[in-house]
C-alpha cells in the first residue's frame, strides 16, 4: 500500500510558469510533511515543510498549502525557472519518536521550459 | 541548512569485494541516520536507521548482514556493501537528523555504486 501518493508523474511549465505538484497521505497520524528537490545525481535537499497546524506556508516563490481534511497538501512553485527543473518528492511522517521516518511519495520530474 | 558529507560519490568495483561508503554531519550531532537506496527515476527505499551507539534496525527484505551499518559516533555512520554483486548496483543516500524531536532531516549528496 502505497502511503504517499504524488501527482501528476511529470509536469512541463514554461519559465515564469506557476508549477503545482499534489500529494495525497493515508495515514492520519502523519503530522509533518516535507517536500525535497533532487537534481540528477545528487541527494534530496530539504525545500519546505509543513505541520498540520497550518493550511499555507510561504518560503520565497514556494509554497505549501495543506488539506487536512483531504489528507491533501500541494507545491506551488511561483515564476518557475530552468533551474528549477528537477525531481520533486513529497514526503510524510510522525515528527516524533527516535526512529520516526518518512515515507516518500514517487517522485515527479518538473521541467521548466526556457 | 546543516550539512551531511557523504563520501564517496561514485566507486566502481569488482563483483566480490566489499565497499564502504562513509556518512558525517558536519555542524551537528546525529542521533539518528538513516540510509537510503535509490535506483534510477525511482523514489528513496529506506534501507535501515541507526541510532548512535546501538545496532541498526532494518527494513523489512533487507539483508543485514549483506549492508553492514556502523553508527560509532554522534557524527559518522558507515554502510558496508559486503561481497558486491552487480544487482547491489545502485545510488547510495544517507541522512542525518539532529535529535529526536527534530524533524528535519538533512541528506548527503549519495553514492552511487557500479558493481561490475
Amino acid at each position: 500500500q502505497q502511503q504517499v501518493k504524488q501527482s501528476p508523474q511529470s509536469l512541463i511549465v514554461q519559465k515564469g510558469g506557476i508549477s503545482i505538484i499534489n500529494c495525497a497521505y493515508e495515514n492520519t497520524a502523519f503530522d509533518y510533511f516535507p517536500w525535497y528537490q533532487q537534481f540528477p545525481g545528487k541527494g534530496p535537499a530539504l525545500l519546505i515543510a509543513i505541520r498540520p497546524d497550518v493550511s499555507e506556508k510561504k518560503e520565497g516563490r514556494f509554497t505549501i498549502s495543506f488539506n487536512k481534511s483531504a489528507k491533501q497538501f500541494s507545491l506551488h512553485i511561483m515564476d518557475s525557472q530552468p533551474g528549477d527543473s528537477a525531481t520533486y518528492f513529497c514526503a510524510a511522517s510522525m515528527s516524533s519518536g527516535a526512529n520516526s521516518k518518512l515515507t516518500f511519495g514517487k517522485g515527479i520530474t518538473l521541467s521548466v521550459r526556457p | 541548512g546543516a550539512v551531511v558529507s557523504q563520501h564517496p560519490s561514485w566507486v566502481i568495483c569488482k563483483s566480490g569485494t566489499s565497499v564502504k561508503i562513509e556518512c558525517r554531519s558536519l555542524d551537528f550531532q546525529a542521533t539518528t541516520m538513516f540510509w537510503y537506496r535509490q535506483f534510477p527515476k525511482q523514489s528513496l527505499m529506506l534501507m535501515a536507521t541507526s541510532n548512535e551507539g546501538s545496532k541498526a534496525t532494518y527494513e523489512q527484505g533487507v539483508e543485514k548482514d549483506k549492508f553492514l551499518i556502523n553508527h560509532a559516533s554522534l557524527t559518522l555512520s558507515t554502510l558496508t556493501v559486503t561481497s558486491a554483486h552487480p544487482e547491489d548496483s545502485s545510488f547510495y543516500i544517507c541522512s542525518a537528523r539532529e535529535s529526536f524531536s527534530n524533524e528535519k532531516l538533512f541528506f548527503g549528496s549519495g553514492t552511487q555504486l557500479s558493481v561490475l
